[in-house]
């Protein structure tokens, strides 16, 4: 079973710019969840996805945004970008049978902002 | 805001000794789950402790979630150099159908051969 994919796996941006960021869910799995990962700042849940609707939202202004398709594919968009948002954007997938579920995650997405 | 705080943060160990990480929160959480990451790439699920005073084997790793649900801890004996990794705890917190995990910030473990 293939595992979770993100693309793409690595950007460089500059200051102001936008950028889409996209994950393929294992096949089956409904959610999809967002997280921030900075060396200050550890992991971070910027969002969650379950049936096309967004369910749970982390503490992020209003410059991180997310979608997600009837086919379960996440995006999250950045817009405006600042320095401090370089980070690895990673996400996870679960089924989810709104228990304890596993979170699969992908290998990320290495974005540098300049 | 539930905060979990992991120690230590860097641990540089010889292969064969043993090693025990902490992961503390003054809130309760539903359940409590441990990840390693390799560089380059996600965590992975270790293993979801979900009741208080609960203990998992997982071969040389040993997991254990505090009878109040607030603390855990993962000990590691006999490391290998395959162990060196990024270990985080995470806290699952449910509110109505929103699901959140709640990280630690981290231990660093190298083991050196």
């Amino acid at each position: 079973k293939a595992g979770v994919t993100q693309t793409p796996r690595y950007l460089i941006k500059t200051r102001g710019q936008q950028v889409t960021l996209s994950c393929s869910p294992i096949s089956g799995h409904r959610s999809v969840s967002w997280y921030q990962q900075t060396p200050g700042q550890g992991l971070q849940f910027l969002f969650e996805y379950f049936s096309e609707t967004q369910r749970n939202k982390g503490n992020f202004p209003g410059r991180f945004s997310g979608r997600q398709f009837s086919n379960s594919r996440s995006e999250m968009n950045v817009s405006t970008l600042e320095l401090g948002d370089s980070a690895l954007y990673l996400c996870a997938s679960s089924i989810p049978t709104g228990g304890f579920d596993e979170q699969f995650f992908g290998p990320g997405t290495r974005l540098t902002v300049l | 805001t539930q905060l979990l705080e992991q120690s230590p943060q860097f641990l540089s160990i010889q292969e064969g000794e043993n090693l025990t990480v902490y992961c503390n929160s003054s809130s309760v959480f539903s359940s409590l789950q441990w990840y390693r990451q390799e560089p380059g790439e996600g965590p992975v699920l270790l293993v979801t402790v979900v009741t208080g005073g609960e203990v998992k084997k997982l071969k040389r790793l040993t997991f254990q979630f505090g009878d109040a649900r607030k603390d855990s801890s993962l000990h590691i004996t006999a490391a290998q150099p395959g162990d060196t990794g990024l270990y985080l705890c995470a806290g699952a917190s449910f509110s109505g159908s929103a699901r959140q995990l709640t990280f630690g910030s981290g231990t660093q473990l190298t083991v050196l051969p």
